[in-house]
């Protein structure tokens, strides 16, 4: 399996946009970067996911380095209920044997 | 309801008992996963089935079993509890292709006294 890094926290302030990095220089052609997070007390939830090019929806923005070795997940406006655990994951057809990192811990103060 | 349950939400049982978490998804999603997050943790992958009756081990398997006879169900089963096993526990499922999300249930709170 291809392996993600990422940051262990990071802070924010609200209603300021964050940048949460994720490295994957091992990452094959046919991965998908998917992005999950964890809010307290609940199960990992979809974000975002892309191949190649830059990705948008209500949730968040992705950025994709030219080379697919590293992202960006991108909240444009960071609330007090984005406070969450913050995984990046590889994807791929064969979908098998999906780990996850340790994620980032995002903190967003008022 | 379309989605993926997990039950029961909340399960208390002794050390060395047989305890079965059930998962139940309603999409036919070929794969499927279970995950244990222990206190303050990332998650850990215990097993994945890749279609009816194909499982294999994940990162963490001893104590556990699996069965998928059915596409829509995937129950893990500790034939004997023991504490190190007290944990939540997700499980997971997602189409074939790179572009399918996963999709978790509301997980399974295990307290093994």
């Amino acid at each position: 399996d291809a392996k993600t890094t990422q940051p262990n926290s990071m802070e924010s302030n609200e209603e300021e946009p964050v940048h949460l990095p994720c490295n994957h220089s091992t990452i094959s052609g046919t991965d998908y970067i998917h992005w999950y997070r964890q809010l307290p007390s609940q199960g990992p939830e979809y974000v975002i996911h892309g191949l190649t090019s830059n990705v948008n929806n209500r949730m968040a923005s992705l950025a994709i380095a030219e080379d697919r070795k590293s992202s960006t997940l991108i909240l444009h406006r960071a609330t007090l209920r984005d406070a969450a655990v913050y995984y990046c994951i590889l994807l791929n057809n064969a979908g098998n044997m999906l780990t996850f990192g340790g994620g980032t811990r995002l903190m967003v103060k008022p | 309801d379309a989605g993926i349950t997990q039950s029961p939400r909340y399960k208390i049982t002794e050390t060395g008992r047989q305890v079965t978490l059930m998962c139940h998804q309603t999409w036919s999603h070929s794969y499927m996963f279970w995950y244990r997050q222990d206190l303050g943790h990332g998650l850990r992958l215990i097993y994945y089935s890749a279609a009816a009756d194909i499982t294999d081990k994940g990162e963490v398997p001893d104590g556990y079993v699996v069965s998928r006879s059915k596409t829509e169900n995937f129950p893990l089963t500790l034939e004997s509890a023991t504490r190190s096993q007290t944990s939540v526990y997700f499980c997971a499922s997602r189409d074939t292709g790179g572009g399918s999300p996963l999709h978790f249930g509301n997980g399974t709170r295990l307290t093994v006294t």
